[in-house]
């Protein structure tokens, strides 16, 4: 079975706080994308990696930073926390166009 | 800009009905689409694929149909039960400045009443 998993279930950071959320899957998947998912929103791409050390922009990158430094791993950085970050974070990995997997998410707050 | 429209946004049924749940979308050059499931607060569970050369996909009680030309999917379930409540996206991926991003539904929160 295709693991995905991600560091924390739930966060509480402050305002200003760096904040680093990490994901990893165990079936050597070339992609890896990270997504917030907020309620009539829906799920909204802010990073996705097609190979280590590579990345591209999602629809809403501004405020975060990525980095893929091993096949298996895929960090989002939230530089500066603000309270218009709390949301839902959601982690998935894919081979090529294949079915996507997603990590449990990552709940996380910011005061 | 491929769009994706799930409607209802929000579906309660008697157990034992059968349902049917729908999405659209703008642009039809698309890969493949992908339903999922997603139970409050969890990630989402991959429920089928189905690539852009085919027109339907099976498992279980669930039967999703693509029909590209009209831009439209549906998630057909079977005797429906109360196991089956959670909130049901579709997503679709296609060709974007040539590498592979998902579009999703903003999806259909089905309620399935013992």
């Amino acid at each position: 079975d295709v693991k995905v998993t991600q560091s924390s279930r739930y966060l509480v950071k402050r305002t200003g706080e760096k904040v680093f959320l990490e994901c990893v899957q165990d079936m050597d998947h070339e992609n890896m994308f990270w997504y917030r998912q907020d309620p009539g929103l829906g799920l909204r791409l802010i990073y996705f990696s097609y190979d280590v050390k590579m990345k591209e922009k999602g629809d809403i990158p501004e405020g975060y930073s990525v980095s893929r430094e091993k096949k298996e791993r895929f960090s989002l950085i939230l530089e500066s926390a603000s309270t218009n970050q709390t949301s839902m974070y959601l982690c998935a990995s894919s081979w090529g166009a294949d079915t996507q997997y997603f990590g449990p998410g990552t709940r996380l707050t910011v005061l | 800009k491929q769009e994706v429209t799930q409607i209802p946004a929000a579906l309660s049924v008697p157990e034992g009905e059968n349902l049917v749940l729908n999405c659209s979308f703008t642009d039809s050059a698309i890969y493949n689409l992908q339903w999922f499931r997603q139970d409050p607060g969890k990630g989402l569970t991959s429920l089928l694929l189905i690539q852009s050369s085919q027109r339907e996909q099976t498992s279980g009680r669930l039967n999703a149909s693509l029909d590209k030309s009209s831009g439209r999917s549906t998630l057909y379930i079977a005797a429906s039960q109360p196991g089956d409540s959670a909130t049901y996206l579709c997503a679709v991926l296609g060709p974007l400045s040539g590498t592979y991003k998902y579009i999703f539904g903003t999806g259909t929160r089905l309620k399935v009443l013992a």
